[in-house]
């Protein structure tokens, strides 16, 4: 079955660390996206792609970088300048331009500070 | 600008109770309108979509409608179960120019036994 897989399920950091989530797709979709959602929060986006090898900054980019140099890959790094990343991530994939298609998220991936 | 706009939360029931949880949205063009629900620890699943004006979205008994007269996307269910409990997000995507997705802050549901 095709769908998202984000991994790992639970992260730890340490103060300095830069950690990489990993999301991959098998929906040949182009868009991909992370999200950070906060207890009791809404979603809050970080960055997407529409393309292979192009990206752009949400609303909250400070202190994360990704790259998409395949189609079905687009992982997000949580930098040491990230001064709060306590949070649940999310990515998600669709098909961009047609705005009836829903977007498929994967399970997330839980980060936590030691 | 586009937005969404979701009661807020937590809204308790109990079983077999009827379910509203209100989603108004502000967008240019002509959005489509989802919803997603979001149980505990995973991520969001799409439940129902419409697509345009006076379309009726369902699935799993949760129904939804686009009126466009009044900006609107009321999710509703006639009977809540236990297994309902979760958080439900209301959302729009339009492209207008640039293609936009937006997410409201969600309405978290705890139905009881």
């Amino acid at each position: 079955d095709g769908g998202i897989t984000q991994s790992p399920k639970y992260l730890f950091r340490k103060e300095g660390q830069n950690v990489t989530l990993s999301c991959e797709q098998n929906l040949n979709h182009d868009a991909m996206y992370w999200y950070r959602q906060d207890p009791g929060q809404g979603l809050r986006l970080i960055y997407y792609s529409q393309i292979v090898n192009d990206f752009q900054k949400g609303d909250i980019a400070e202190g994360y970088s990704v790259s998409r140099e395949k189609k079905e890959s687009f992982p997000l790094t949580v930098t040491s300048a990230q001064k709060n990343p306590t949070a649940f991530y999310l990515c998600a994939s669709n098909t961009p331009g047609w705005s009836n298609q829903p977007q498929h998220f994967g399970d997330g991936t839980r980060l936590s500070i030691l | 600008g586009d937005s969404v706009t979701q009661m807020e939360g937590p809204v308790t029931l109990s079983e077999e109770a009827f379910l509203t949880i209100n989603c108004t949205y502000t967008a240019t063009g002509y959005p489509s309108l989802f919803w997603y629900v979001q149980y505990p620890g995973e991520g969001l699943q799409l439940l129902l979509k419409a697509t345009k004006a006076d379309d009726k979205g369902s699935n799993k008994g949760f129904e939804a409608t686009y009126r466009k007269e009044t900006t609107s996307f009321h999710l509703e269910k006639g009977s809540v179960q236990v297994s309902d409990s979760a958080v439900y997000f209301c959302a729009l995507s339009v492209t207008s120019g640039t293609y936009k997705y937006i997410f409201g802050t969600g309405t978290r549901l705890k139905v009881l036994a």
